[in-house]
């Protein structure tokens, strides 16, 4: 069975310009969560959605930050106009329950 | 506020050695996993611990959860340069409806052959 998968692995971008992060959580699972690390720091929540419905967004950091999960299948975070400070390892987790699994992540730097 | 910290947040020790890093909360968790992340990897699920007290033993990695739930621990006996990696504990609260998971900064751990 696959596990979560995230796409792009990297992406370096300009300030100012836009960029999308794609999720794929494991088949079947309902719950699935974006999370962010800044370097130096922990591993930070950034919101959580039920299949398609957004049940937390509070760690979200600012309305330049956009995330859609059509379908209640793949999801996808947009940063639009990315800062210097967006600049970390963004991470999906899948969950069916109280564990969960974690894709690779996409180290994004803003320069 | 930090509602799991995690100790010690570095440590380096010579292989075979024996340590033991810490994850202690006030506040009560429903459960406690304990991930481990290494370079350019996300975390990767070691263990789920459930019940105040239980103890979970994967080969030479001994993991217990604290009688109140409040705390975890991880004991690595005979330490290997394989055990190498970032160590993270995270949980749902108890009585958060929607399971969101909150993560300790880690302990990086680094062994030396």
């Amino acid at each position: 069975e696959a596990g979560v998968t995230q796409f792009p692995s990297h992406s370096v971008i300009e300030k100012g310009q836009t960029v999308t992060l794609r999720c794929d959580p494991i088949s079947g699972h309902d719950n699935l969560y974006w999370y962010r690390r800044v370097m130096g720091k922990e591993i930070k929540f950034l919101l959580h959605f039920v299949k398609e419905s957004k049940q937390d967004e509070s760690g979200m950091p600012n309305n330049r930050f956009l995330a859609e999960r059509t379908g209640g299948t793949y999801s996808t975070l947009k940063v639009q106009p990315a800062e210097l400070e967006d600049s970390g390892v963004y991470f999906c987790a899948s969950s069916q329950g109280r564990t969960a699994f974690f894709g690779q992540g996409t180290r994004l730097t803003v320069v | 506020t930090q509602l799991l910290e995690q100790s010690p947040q570095f440590l380096s020790i010579q292989e075979g050695e024996n340590l033991t890093v810490y994850c202690n909360s006030s506040s009560v968790f429903s459960s406690l996993q304990w991930y481990r992340q290494e370079p350019g990897e996300g975390p990767v699920l070691l263990v789920t611990v459930v019940t105040g007290g239980e103890v979970k033993k994967l080969k030479r990695l001994t993991f217990q959860f604290g009688d109140a739930r409040k705390d975890s621990s991880l004991h690595i006996t005979a330490a290997q340069p394989g055990d190498t990696g970032l160590y993270l504990c995270a949980g749902p609260l108890v009585g958060n409806r929607d399971d969101k998971i909150i993560f300790g900064k880690g302990t990086r751990l680094h062994i030396l052959p």
